[in-house]
C-alpha cells in the first residue's frame, strides 16, 4: 500500500501524559500537514511542513503541542501533559508539489484517534 | 472571513436519487475547492476538486457545480447509492504563504436508503 500511514491508530491514555504520533506520507510527497478532527466537526489545520521545514502552526497548536519532520520523511505529533480537549482524531496528508493540473490534492491517511481519560 | 460553511448538516435520500450538498465561503483569494468522502473509522478521501475558473466539473455521478460570483458551490451526487452513505466535506484551500492548507466545512452525513 503506498498511501499516507500512521501509527497508532488508536490511543487511549490518562490526562497528564505525554503522547506520540507517527505519519508516514506517500512517498516522494514533500508537503505534508497535521489536521484535528473532533467529532461531528471537519478537520482543521494543525500544522504543515514543506520537506523538514515546518513553515506554519495553527494558533490551535498550543506549546504543549510539538511537531517534527526529520529529514523531510515520516512525521511525529507530540503533545505533552494531555488534556480531555485533546481527545480527537488526528489526520494526517500529504501532498506532492503539483498535483493533477497543479491543484495540489492532499491524501488523507486513516488518523490516529485519542482519547483521554 | 476564512470560514466555509456547509449544508446540510445530514441528508437522507432514496436509492437513485440526486443529493445535493452546499457550501458557501467569504474570501475571495480561496483557489481551489476540493471535496471529500469520510467513511466511519477513516481518514477523508479526496473525491472531486475544481477551481474557481471552471463552473462545473463532472467526475462519474459527482458533479461540483460552482458559482463564482455568488461564493457558493456544491456536490451533485446523480444515481445515489447506499455506498454513497457517508460524511461530505466541501473545502477551500487558502493560497496565501503558499501552504495549501484546507478549510474544511462542517461535514453533510448522507445516508442513501435502498
Amino acid at each position: 500500500d503506498t498511501g499516507v500511514s500512521q501509527d497508532p491508530r488508536h490511543k487511549i491514555t490518562k490526562r497528564g501524559q505525554n503522547v506520540t504520533f507517527r505519519c508516514d506520507p506517500i512517498s516522494e510527497h514533500n508537503r505534508l500537514y497535521w489536521y484535528r478532527q473532533t467529532l461531528g466537526q471537519g478537520p482543521e489545520f494543525l500544522t504543515y511542513f514543506q520537506n523538514e521545514a515546518q513553515l506554519e502552526k495553527s494558533r490551535l497548536l498550543s506549546d504543549r503541542f510539538s511537531a517534527e519532520r526529520p529529514k523531510g520523511s515520516f512525521s511525529t505529533l507530540e503533545i505533552q501533559r494531555t488534556e480531555q480537549g485533546d481527545s480527537a482524531m488526528y489526520l494526517c496528508a500529504s501532498s506532492p508539489r503539483s498535483g493533477r493540473a497543479g491543484m495540489g490534492e492532499q491524501f488523507f491517511g486513516p488518523g490516529t484517534r485519542l482519547t483521554v481519560l | 472571513q476564512q470560514q466555509v460553511k456547509q449544508s446540510p448538516q445530514s441528508l437522507i435520500v432514496q436509492k437513485g436519487g440526486i443529493s445535493i450538498i452546499n457550501c458557501a465561503y467569504e474570501n475571495t483569494a480561496f483557489d481551489y475547492f476540493p471535496w471529500y468522502q469520510q467513511f466511519p473509522g477513516k481518514g477523508p478521501a479526496l473525491l472531486i476538486a475544481i477551481r474557481p475558473d471552471v463552473s462545473e466539473k463532472k467526475e462519474g455521478r459527482f458533479t461540483i457545480s460552482f458559482n463564482k460570483s455568488a461564493k457558493q458551490f456544491s456536490l451533485h451526487i446523480m444515481d445515489s447509492q447506499p455506498g454513497d452513505s457517508a460524511t461530505y466535506f466541501c473545502a477551500a484551500r487558502n493560497p496565501a504563504g503558499n501552504t495549501g492548507k484546507l478549510i474544511f466545512g462542517q461535514g453533510t452525513t448522507l445516508q442513501v436508503k435502498p
